[in-house]
Parts: C-alpha cells; structure tokens; sequence
C-alpha cells in the first residue's frame, strides 16, 4: 500500500515567518512530487511540482526533493494571511496512468 | 485558461435516488478522475478512466459507477444513494505520462443525502 503521510496541523506561523511544510512517502520509485493549497470550502490548486532532488523556487515558495530519505517539503517564505490554507502533498508513483496519491493535508494558519 | 467543470457545485437528495455528477474538460487530457473528500480522511480515489470508455476502480468504488462516452467528459453515477455517501466530490483531469503530471481539478460538489 502506497503511502503519503502528512502532519494535519495546523501550522501556526506569524505573519512574515517561514513556513515549512513536510511529507514523507513510502515508494522509493516515486517519480514525481506535487504541492497543492486548498482554501477552506475550495479545490485544491497546484502551486509547485518537483522531480528532481534539490530545490525547486517559484516565487515565495520553495519545494524540496530528497528521495533517498523519501522526503519531500514545502517552503513558504514571507508567510501571508492569504496563505491561511490547507497545502495537499501528492506523489506520482510509477505504473502507469499518472495517478497521484496524496496526503490528508497540513493546515497552516498566518497570524497578523 | 484551462478549465475542469462540474455541473453542480452543492445537491442535496434522498436516500435512495439516483445521482448523477457530471464533469468536463477542455484540455483535450487523456485522464480524468473523481474522488471523494472528507474531514480527516483527505482525498479518496472512487474511480478514474485513462481513455473514451475505458474505467479503473480506485480505492473506495463500492456504490459508484461512472461513464465516459466522450473524451471531455467523465460522469460520477451514485445508483442508490446513501446517507454515507455525503460528502464533497471532485473530479480532476491530467495528460497520461506515468505519473509525472499535476492534476487539474473542478470546482467540486457538495452533496448532501438526506
């Protein structure tokens, strides 16, 4: 059974902070890597993807790949209000057919 | 802009009703997917289909079905539906390429059984 583990959260960062967000998955042929935010009562939107260990930088987010630990995160720089959300971490194993597996989720939470 | 749609964004029905979810596509994916979301059980896997016609069962099929007679649009059928199929539904979409493209994803439904 594949596996992609989050902590729920929430995540309480004040306003201007970092946050780091984690995920660990259980495939070690996992190929792709994916980070989603999800507003309370929306869908969830794609903001960064990764398939290469290292960082990734787009923006105030950077994502991280480590596949030997089987780690992936989620750096938000200079966190906002608006980044008040639920961020979805999803692994794209191989076999075929693109299908993604993802985490519960961590809530992150952006004090004034 | 590319754009996944689901025909409803909240339905309340009876137990016992057939429900319909329908969800379209205009980017020509080959993919499409529906899922159910719930409160501490995160993103769940009903059904998916790779081509026109063509169907996988995810994890938690028991009680859907779902049809796809055009590329564009992929259908989430509920054929007797039950209190404990309350929940949100969201339907996404991606090109084929052995898990190494990010979803698209609809608006979502509500659905409410009563």
């Amino acid at each position: 059974q594949k596996e992609v583990e989050q902590n729920s959260g929430p995540l309480s960062v004040p306003e201007g902070a970092i946050a780091s967000l984690n995920c660990t998955y259980s495939d070690r042929v996992s190929q792709s890597f994916f980070w989603y935010r999800q507003y309370s009562g929306k869908s969830p939107e794609l903001i960064m993807s990764i398939y290469s260990n290292g960082d990734k930088e787009d923006g105030r987010f950077t994502a991280q790949l480590n596949k030997a630990s089987q780690y992936v995160s989620l750096l938000i720089r200079d966190s906002q209000p608006s980044d008040s959300a639920t961020y979805l971490c999803a692994v794209g194993f191989s076999g075929g057919y693109n299908k993604l597996i993802f985490g519960a989720g961590t809530r992150l939470a952006v004090h004034p | 802009d590319v754009k996944v749609t689901q025909s409803s964004r909240y339905l309340v029905k009876r137990t016992g009703e057939k429900v319909f979810l329908e969800c379209v596509q205009d980017m020509d994916h080959e993919n499409m997917f529906w899922y159910r979301q719930d409160p501490g059980l995160g993103l769940r896997l009903i059904y998916f289909s790779y081509d026109v016609k063509m169907k996988e069962k995810g994890d938690i099929p028991e009680g859907y079905s779902v049809s796809r007679e055009k590329k564009e649009r992929f259908s989430l059928i509920l054929e007797s539906a039950s209190t404990n199929q309350t929940s949100m539904y969201l339907c996404a979409s991606s090109l084929e390429g052995q898990g190494t493209y990010g979803y698209t994803f609809g608006s979502g439904t509500r659905l409410t059984v009563v």
